[in-house]
């Protein structure tokens, strides 16, 4: 069974701009949660997607939004990136029921110059 | 809002040896589930253990255990004959059992290194 995967590995952008982040989970996983981590602020929950519908939302400005697909797949997105932007984005899907495992991609490194 | 608590930034061990990596956290639920989670050089999260709060029963993986007690909100993990793959961060994690959400709060980290 194939594992999280996540793309691209690494991304170099401008403040300013935006960016995209993809995320394909597990077959049949059809929660997806996303993560920020960081030196500073450690791992931070970004929000979770069931079913097309975000369920949680972490403490994140709105410039930090994200999607479901009918096939599970999901996209974050960052509007306006700033220097403090850059970070390790770590996907992760988990089966149905509750306190299931989270499984892990190897995440996107997003470098804001 | 909870909160999870790793007072080890850093810790090493001897190859063959035992360590214990400690973690607490706040909470007022009853219901919530925690997790050892590693994750080595590779950079990919890799789930060590699980503990479910109803359960008593401390959980146990292999060489890998943990001592829950929900009473003192503690959840440290044991890991015995620690072997030099076991070199990585880990992560303890809590995750709210009453809310329809696969969310995790994290704690920092205690970075562990076996030395050979």
């Amino acid at each position: 069974k194939a594992g999280v995967t996540q793309t691209p590995r690494y991304l170099i952008k401008t403040r300013g701009q935006q960016v995209t982040l993809s995320c394909s989970p597990i077959s049949g996983h059809r929660s997806v949660s996303w993560y920020q981590q960081t030196p500073g602020q450690g791992l931070q929950f970004l929000f979770e997607y069931f079913s097309e519908t975000q369920r949680n939302k972490g403490n994140f400005p709105g410039r930090f939004s994200g999607r479901q697909f009918s096939n599970s797949r999901s996209e974050m997105n960052v509007s306006t990136l700033e220097l403090g932007d850059s970070a390790l984005y770590l996907c992760a899907s988990s089966p149905l029921g509750q306190g299931a495992e989270a499984f892990f991609g190897q995440g996107t490194r997003l470098t804001v110059v | 809002a909870q909160t999870v608590t790793q007072s080890q930034p850093e810790m090493s061990v001897q190859e063959a040896e035992t360590v214990t990596l400690s973690c607490t956290y706040d909470t007022s639920e009853n219901n919530y589930y925690l997790f050892w989670y590693k994750q080595p050089p590779s950079r990919q999260m890799i789930l060590v253990i699980r503990q479910e709060a109803y359960k008593q029963q401390n959980a146990t993986e292999n060489r890998f255990s943990v001592n829950f007690q929900k009473a003192a909100k503690s959840f440290s993990l044991k890991i015995s004959d620690s072997q030099l793959g076991d070199t990585a961060m880990y992560f303890c994690a809590f995750m709210n059992g009453y809310h329809n959400n696969n969310d995790m709060r994290f704690g920092a980290g205690t970075r562990l290194t076996v030395k050979p």
